[in-house]
């Protein structure tokens, strides 16, 4: 079966700017989790959707937000870019929930400049 | 608020060497526990998981972890490595019941020599 995929793979945005990531879940899966992933900090949660509804949330700023839509799929948004925002953003699908196993897509690289 | 430490940053080891990558957590409840790993260029994948029953779990390529409770510990181990196993581990918690945050160490780094 197909895979966690995320579009797009690579992204450089300017300070200030906003930015979309697309996360497409493994067929059946309902849960949704994103993590900012970078070499200082590691993986951090951010947050996890489940049937449309954040249920989960990481400690991260509100300029940091997602959605999912009817089919699973979701988005994350980071408005007003900081330099600091540059990492690779995972995107992780579950059955019910990352409690059991999540299957992870192979990330967005955002470079903020 | 749960953590997890992975004691071992870096990791160098000839083939045929044996490996244990420490991984400990702080959480006062049940937990479910992970190991991923992450090959060059690859996505993250599930090595191996302990939910419940026996401590001593077996995941894919020979690799097996054991969980201790009475010290928080989830160590990694593997007999004898390949030049393949070069990869990135992780150590994840995830409490098991209410809230499914998971926590993840800070990876370890494992490069083998053929």
């Amino acid at each position: 079966k197909a895979g966690v995929t995320q579009t797009p793979r690579y992204l450089i945005k300017t300070r200030g700017q906003q930015v979309t990531l697309s996360c497409s879940p493994i067929s059946g899966h309902r849960s949704v989790s994103w993590y900012q992933q970078t070499p200082g900090q590691g993986l951090q949660f951010l947050f996890e959707y489940f049937s449309e509804t954040q249920r989960n949330k990481g400690n991260f700023p509100g300029r940091f937000s997602g959605r999912q839509f009817s089919n699973s799929r979701s988005e994350m948004n980071v408005s007003t870019l900081e330099l600091g925002d540059s990492a690779l953003y995972l995107c992780a699908s579950s059955l019910q929930d990352p409690g059991t196993e999540a299957f992870f897509g192979q990330g967005t690289r955002l470079t903020v400049v | 608020a749960q953590s997890v430490s992975q004691h071992n940053h870096h990791v160098i080891l000839s083939e045929a060497a044996s490996l244990e990558l420490g991984c400990n957590y702080s959480y006062g409840g049940t937990v479910n526990l992970f190991w991923y790993v992450q090959y060059p260029g690859q996505h993250l994948q599930l090595l191996l998981k302990y939910f419940s029953g026996d401590p001593l779990v077996k995941g894919i390529k020979g690799f097996e972890a054991e969980f201790i409770k009475s010290k928080f510990s989830f160590n990694l181990r593997k007999p004898s490595v390949q030049w393949s196993d070069t990869a990135e581990y992780f150590c994840a918690v995830v409490p098991s019941g209410g809230s499914y945050i998971p926590t993840f160490g800070r990876g370890t780094s494992l490069i083998v020599h053929p």
